[in-house]
């Protein structure tokens, strides 16, 4: 069975500097997606970025990069420039290939942005 | 604008009596999913539908059902033999079940409270 472990209940960064969050997961899949969510406090969760286990390189959107190490089972985010609005609940989780109903959730990190 | 619609956002029950959750999208997916948040455990799947007429159990279906009559809508009902029924449910949806993206879409939540 897939586990999907982040370490991190909680940080905190200050607004402009770049947090790291991190996320181990375990799987005898080949194939796979990994995704880190958004949860703000609004509750409306959205996604942030995805990785296909297949591409070596890393997922990168705006201000959001993964570094991905497939042989170690690691997938941390990284938000550059943070902002007041990336306050929110981070979810790492993975999905077998085209396979939504097995998608497997984290705990959860709490990201806190000082201004 | 397009989007998963639930309600109502709080919800306050007395135990023995069930509660049926609502979840509307207009988003034309064809798959949907219920899920339940509770703090330090991430996200948990309770069922999931991949069309009309069909759902399917997910890990922690008992004390819940579902019915799929319409593609735009996706209830959810608490029933009494559910056993620790607070707790924060999020419903969400795919363009389909088996789609290479991935991508979930959520609802704002709904949380419930068992007096």
């Amino acid at each position: 069975a897939q586990t999907v472990t982040q370490s991190q209940p909680e940080m905190s960064v200050q607004e402009a500097e770049t947090v790291t969050l991190s996320c181990t997961y375990d799987t005898s899949e080949n194939n796979y997606y990994l995704f880190w969510y958004k949860q703000p406090p609004s509750r409306q969760m959205i996604l942030v970025i995805r990785q296909e286990a297949y591409k070596q390189q890393n997922a990168t959107e705006n201000r959001f990069s993964v570094n991905f190490q497939k042989a170690a089972k690691s997938f941390s985010l990284k938000i550059s420039d943070s902002q007041l609005g990336d306050t929110a609940m981070y979810f790492c989780a993975f999905m077998k290939q085209r396979r939504a109903d097995k998608l497997i959730f984290g705990t959860g990190t709490r990201l806190q942005v000082f201004p | 604008d397009g989007g998963i619609t639930q309600s109502p956002k709080y919800l306050f029950r007395k135990e023995g009596q069930n509660v049926t959750l609502s979840c509307e999208q207009n988003l034309n997916h064809d798959a949907m999913y219920w899920y339940r948040q509770d703090p330090g455990q991430g996200l948990r799947l309770i069922y999931y539908s991949q069309i009309v007429n069909d759902f399917q159990k997910g890990d922690i279906a008992e004390g819940y059902s579902v019915s799929r009559e319409k593609k735009e809508s996706f209830p959810l009902t608490v029933t009494s033999a559910q056993k620790n029924p607070t707790a924060f449910y999020l419903c969400a949806s795919s363009i389909r079940v088996r789609d290479e993206t991935g991508e979930l879409f959520f609802g704002e939540g709904s949380r419930l409270t068992v007096l």
